[in-house]
């Protein structure tokens, strides 16, 4: 079936510094791919998404990138902040229109 | 206001008991899911409805029981509850099935079977 494999599954960064996570899906047909944030406690939010027609897309100091030819996506933060540690969630959306969960990435950053 | 709600928020109960979870979005969506994320914060879709039908059932035992009543609410009973139900189970909903469409989640319902 499909799936999308999200690393690391943990990730401590010092604040300030960048911080990136990667997927990669197995449905080429996929053409919708959100990042969602879920704080310790709270609910998924989504954060920023990407559709498969862009390359990049960037609010703040969050930014996605695809690469369509690798099956892949990655999330960039940068100048990260303590409010940055959370949970993050990458997920593809393929044909059959059901969302495909990664199994999150454990952002930790250190003072 | 409250966008999607869902009660209780916690939930403890013994082994073999029946327990409900009731989910309502005031958001006008035509989408609701059901999920389960266990300790490992895994998110694993159990059901998705879309005006009240059901479109998605993925391998849930079935003493998992969706019922949808109206598109603004999708409420999950549970028969003969086990350890392994043990988990945060969260409510979504999006306007669109199609490409894109944001889940909105609920503040999650923890269940907790002794």
């Amino acid at each position: 079936g499909e799936n999308v494999e999200q690393h690391p599954s943990t990730l401590s960064v010092q604040e300030g510094d960048s911080a990136v996570i990667k997927c990669t899906y197995s449905d080429s047909a996929s053409n919708y791919f959100p990042w969602y944030k879920q704080e310790l406690g709270k609910r998924p939010q989504l954060i920023i998404d990407i559709r498969s027609n862009v390359g990049e897309k960037k609010d703040q100091r969050i930014a996605v990138t695809l690469n369509k030819t690798a099956k892949h996506f990655s999330l960039h933060i940068t100048e990260t902040q303590p409010e940055d540690s959370a949970v993050y969630f990458c997920a593809a959306k393929g044909s059959n229109y059901q969302l495909i969960w990664g199994a999150g990435t454990k952002l930790i950053i250190k003072p | 206001d409250t966008a999607v709600s869902q009660t209780p928020k916690y939930l403890v109960t013994q082994m073999g008991n029946d327990k409900s979870i009731k989910c309502e979005q005031n958001l006008g969506h035509d989408t609701m899911y059901w999920y389960k994320q266990d300790s490992k914060k895994f998110l694993k879709i159990m059901f998705s409805y879309n005006n009240k039908e059901l479109i998605i059932n993925e391998t849930v035992p079935n003493r998992f029981s969706p019922k949808s009543p109206d598109k603004a609410h999708l409420n999950l009973h549970i028969n003969s509850l086990e350890l392994g139900d043990s988990a945060v189970y969260f409510c979504a909903s999006s306007q669109a099935t199609g490409a894109g469409g944001e889940l909105f989640f609920g503040e999650g319902s923890r269940l907790t079977v002794l």
